[in-house]
């Protein structure tokens, strides 16, 4: 079994639909929870970090992380189509330095 | 502030031949990362350097890979002898500290035929 665990998709929404995007993990140490956002043929790019369990939201973004049942989301709302990309999470702990990243979902936003 | 940079963005070489992809970390920032993306096995962990010395290179494939640090601005990933199961995009990342999120570089897109 993988550390973490994400579906790869691809997930196809219509334009100015909420946008769910899911991860499950299994080391309950993990404490430091990110997304990245990577576009075709450019570098993963940071979207969203936090530290342990609760929500945190940034414009359109919000993620949560729910440490008891070891389960992370991002949340898009009013998804464009510029928000077409793969999206993958990743999670570390205290005094690790390795960072396990999921395998990606990749999303399309149709307008 | 000038991010990751990776050079050079696309190689195509010939199975055999050396290869050698550079990176330039963040100003500041002590840790760097190299990675392996492919289809099949998505982001993976190649080696790792804290302070310019090598910390972990278990995620190093096979001993014709090679990685170093001579200073705290420049890394480079060298392939020698080259072969078509090492063609993927190979990531540079860093950060400030290792539990910090890290900062990605554009990335070299490598194919070997």
């Amino acid at each position: 079994q993988k550390e973490v665990e994400q579906d790869p998709g691809p997930l196809s929404v219509p334009e100015g639909a909420i946008v769910s995007l899911n991860c499950t993990y299994s080391n309950s140490a993990f404490q430091y929870f990110m997304w990245y956002r990577q576009y075709s043929r450019k570098g993963p790019e940071l979207l969203m970090y936090t530290y342990s369990s609760g929500n945190k939201e940034d414009g359109r973004f919000t993620a949560q992380v729910d440490k008891s049942s070891k389960y992370i989301s991002l949340f898009i709302r009013d998804s464009q189509p510029s928000d077409s990309a793969t999206y993958l999470c990743a999670m570390t702990y205290t005094g690790g330095f390795k960072t396990i990243f999921g395998a990606g979902t990749r999303l399309f936003v149709k307008a | 502030d000038a991010g990751v940079i990776q050079s050079p963005r696309h190689e195509v070489t010939e199975m055999g031949q050396e290869v050698t992809l550079r990176c330039k970390p963040i100003s500041g920032h002590n840790s760097l990362f190299w990675y392996r993306q492919t289809m099949m096995r998505g982001l993976e962990l190649l080696i790792y350097f804290n302070n310019n010395v090598p910390i972990d290179d278990s995620g190093m494939p096979e001993d014709r890979f090679s990685a170093k640090m001579p200073n705290a601005s420049f890394s480079t990933l060298k392939i020698q002898p080259s072969e078509p199961r090492d063609s993927a995009v190979y990531f540079c990342a860093s950060t400030l500290d290792s539990n910090q999120p890290q900062h990605f570089g554009d990335g070299t897109r490598l194919s070997i035929l």
